[in-house]
């Protein structure tokens, strides 16, 4: 059974650029959540999606967007880059929303460098 | 609110020792659960157990085991025997039932097992 896979595996994008990271979940998984990892915040939630809705946001602004399709396949963009934004960005997803108390499985992440 | 500290920042041990990884959590919700994930160099993380608020029995897998202590809000993760493929950081997290909708990570533990 394939796991989460994320592409882009790596990227490089210029300050105020945007970019579109792509995950599939697990074959079944309906809920997808995107996480971002950095070495000083650790890893932090950005959102949930569960059957094309978004169904919770972590503390990001407003230029950090998702979305999932019908086939559960789900997007994240981040509009107007910044150096901060420099990051390992980590898709997860479960069978039903993590409310429930369900694993979630990661992919192997997108690799973001703002320059 | 949703909390989980894992106060060990780096461990580093030789091979063939046992090392334990601390967690403690924090949470208002009598449903709960609690993972351990891994995360070797290449990024993605890897789930290792799941426990819910409600089985405190200690499990043992292999050279893992865990011991879960409603009473002082731990969750901690034995290595025994460690081996260099052990080393990575490993991750504690809690997903509430009621009260919260996504996962909350710890910082983290860097385990580093010397040949």
């Amino acid at each position: 059974k394939a796991g989460v896979t994320q592409t882009p595996r790596y990227l490089i994008k210029t300050r105020g650029q945007q970019v579109t990271l792509s995950c599939s979940p697990i074959s079944g998984h309906r809920s997808v959540s995107w996480y971002q990892q950095t070495p000083g915040q650790g890893l932090q939630f950005l959102f949930e999606y569960f059957s094309e809705t978004q169904r919770n946001k972590g503390n990001f602004p407003g230029r950090f967007s998702g979305r999932q399709f019908s086939n559960s396949r789900s997007e994240m963009n981040v509009s107007t880059l910044e150096l901060g934004d420099s990051a390992l960005y980590l898709c997860a997803s479960s069978m039903r929303p993590t409310s429930s108390g369900n694993t979630i499985y990661f992919g192997e992440g997108s690799w973001l460098t703002v320059v | 609110a949703q909390k989980v500290t894992q106060a060990q920042t780096e461990i580093s041990v030789v091979e063939k020792e046992d090392v334990t990884l601390d967690c403690v959590y924090e949470t208002r919700d009598t449903t709960y659960y609690l993972f351990w994930y891994k995360q070797p160099p290449s990024g993605e993380l890897v789930f290792l157990i799941r426990r819910n608020s409600f089985d405190e029995q200690n499990e043992i897998s292999g050279r893992y085991s865990w011991n879960f202590q409603k009473s002082t809000s731990s969750f901690n993760f034995t290595i025994t025997a460690s081996q260099v493929v052990d080393s990575a950081v490993y991750f504690c997290a809690l997903s509430e039932s009621n009260y919260g909708q996504n996962f909350v990570f710890g910082p983290g533990t860097r385990l580093s097992v010397l040949p």
